[in-house]
Formats: structure tokens, C-alpha cells, sequence
């Protein structure tokens, strides 16, 4: 079956390390992956998108790997901030129709 | 300019009752979608509406749930005979036409509770 996998617990981070997550898939073929924000009680906002022919995608202190052959995009919060904390959804189109999967979302929580 | 906007924000209905959900999608996009978000679970996708395209009904959850777009804008989600494990937040989203892998656009979403 398709999956698309984040992890559950939450990321508690100290202000100004690095935040990593992980997005694993299985049994689908993206031509791109999206990276959403969610904060409590609204939208999810977007991030990012990385197409499948890139391996890397920068935007001011967020940065996004894409590998296809590990079924994996990272994402990473440079220089965390108490404002960064939050939920972070990744989103994989299927089958090219512009119709996005979405992964439960993992929460960062950036300590002070 | 105006983003996303759904409504009502928050609802609560008897079990059995229909309910109507609006959204209205940032002018100009002409593709619309509705998902739902459960307590602890992703987003579940229910349709999509493309131009003046049929609609992509493959998630809706069951016959109780039907959606519309009126003028290639507004969009109505309607669930009838209302049961609790419809209780989640409904979010609409919207995107631009022809662009392939553009960005969604969401609401903030309404959330249904159904006692």
C-alpha cells in the first residue's frame, strides 16, 4: 500500500540548532514533493517544493533534500528560532494530476 | 489581497442532521480542493475540482458526502445525515490553473462537530 511516513514524536530543539525531519514514502513515484507549515487552529501554509531532478532546494534558513532512490526528503530549520515551532507536513503529488498526498506531519517545538 | 476563506470557522450538529460547508477560493483559481484533517491523522483528500472538468470524487468517504462548484468559484461540501466519525476540520484549498505542481492555498479550515 502507499505510505507516506513522518514521525510521530515530536522534535524538541534548543534555539539556534539545526531541525531535521524526515519524509519516507513507499510505493509512490513523485514528480515533486511540497514541505507545508501548520500551526494550531489554521492552514497549512507552503514552504517549499522540490522536483524529483533536484537534490537540494534552499529558502532563507529552511533547506529541503529530495532523494528518489531512498524514498526520502529531509527537511531542515537552520538557526531554529521559538517562532519556527510548529507542524511540518510533507506532500507528495500522485500520479502527476496535481492531487497532493499528505503525510500526518511531525511537530517541532523550539525551546528558548 | 484575500486569501482562502471558509465558513463557518466552527460547527457543531446533532448526529443526522445535513451540514453545508462554504469555501471561497482566492480569485482567479481555478482549482479547488477539499480535504479533512481528524484529530492525530493527516489529510485525508475528498475531491478536486478542476475548471470547468468533472470533479475528482474519488475520496469522498461515502455517498453522504457530496461537493459543488458553483461558476467555477465558490464551492459547497455537503454531508448528509450526519454521523460522529464525520467530527474533523474540513479544509478547502486553491491553486492556480494549468500550473502544474503549483502550491496549495488553504483555508483555515471548519471544524465539525457532530454530537
Amino acid at each position: 500500500s502507499q505510505k507516506i511516513e513522518q514521525n510521530s514524536e515530536a522534535l524538541n530543539i534548543q534555539e539556534g540548532k539545526t531541525a531535521t525531519l524526515t519524509c519516507n514514502y513507499t510505493n509512490y513515484s513523485p514528480a515533486y514533493l511540497q514541505w507545508y507549515r501548520q500551526d494550531p487552529g489554521r492552514g497549512p501554509v507552503f514552504l517549499l517544493l522540490i522536483r524529483e531532478n533536484e537534490k537540494e532546494k534552499r529558502k532563507e534558513r529552511l533547506k529541503v533534500t529530495f532523494d528518489t532512490t531512498l524514498k526520502q526528503s529531509l527537511f531542515h530549520i537552520t538557526a531554529s528560532q521559538p517562532a519556527d515551532s510548529a507542524t511540518y507536513l510533507c506532500a507528495l503529488d500522485i500520479n502527476g494530476n496535481n492531487r497532493l498526498a499528505f503525510g500526518k506531519g511531525n511537530q517541532v517545538v523550539v525551546i528558548p | 489581497g484575500a486569501g482562502v476563506s471558509q465558513s463557518p470557522s466552527n460547527k457543531v450538529t446533532e448526529k443526522g442532521k445535513d451540514v453545508e460547508l462554504r469555501c471561497d477560493p482566492i480569485s482567479g483559481h481555478t482549482a479547488l480542493y477539499w480535504y479533512r484533517q481528524s484529530l492525530g491523522q493527516g489529510l485525508e483528500f475528498l475531491i478536486y475540482f478542476q475548471g470547468n472538468s468533472a470533479p475528482d470524487k474519488s475520496g469522498l468517504p461515502s455517498d453522504r458526502f457530496s461537493a459543488e462548484r458553483t461558476g467555477g468559484s465558490v464551492s459547497t461540501l455537503t454531508i448528509q445525515r450526519t454521523q460522529q466519525e464525520d467530527s474533523a476540520v474540513y479544509l478547502c484549498a486553491s491553486s492556480p490553473q494549468g500550473v502544474y505542481n503549483s502550491p496549495l492555498h488553504f483555508g483555515n479550515g471548519t471544524r465539525l462537530t457532530v454530537t
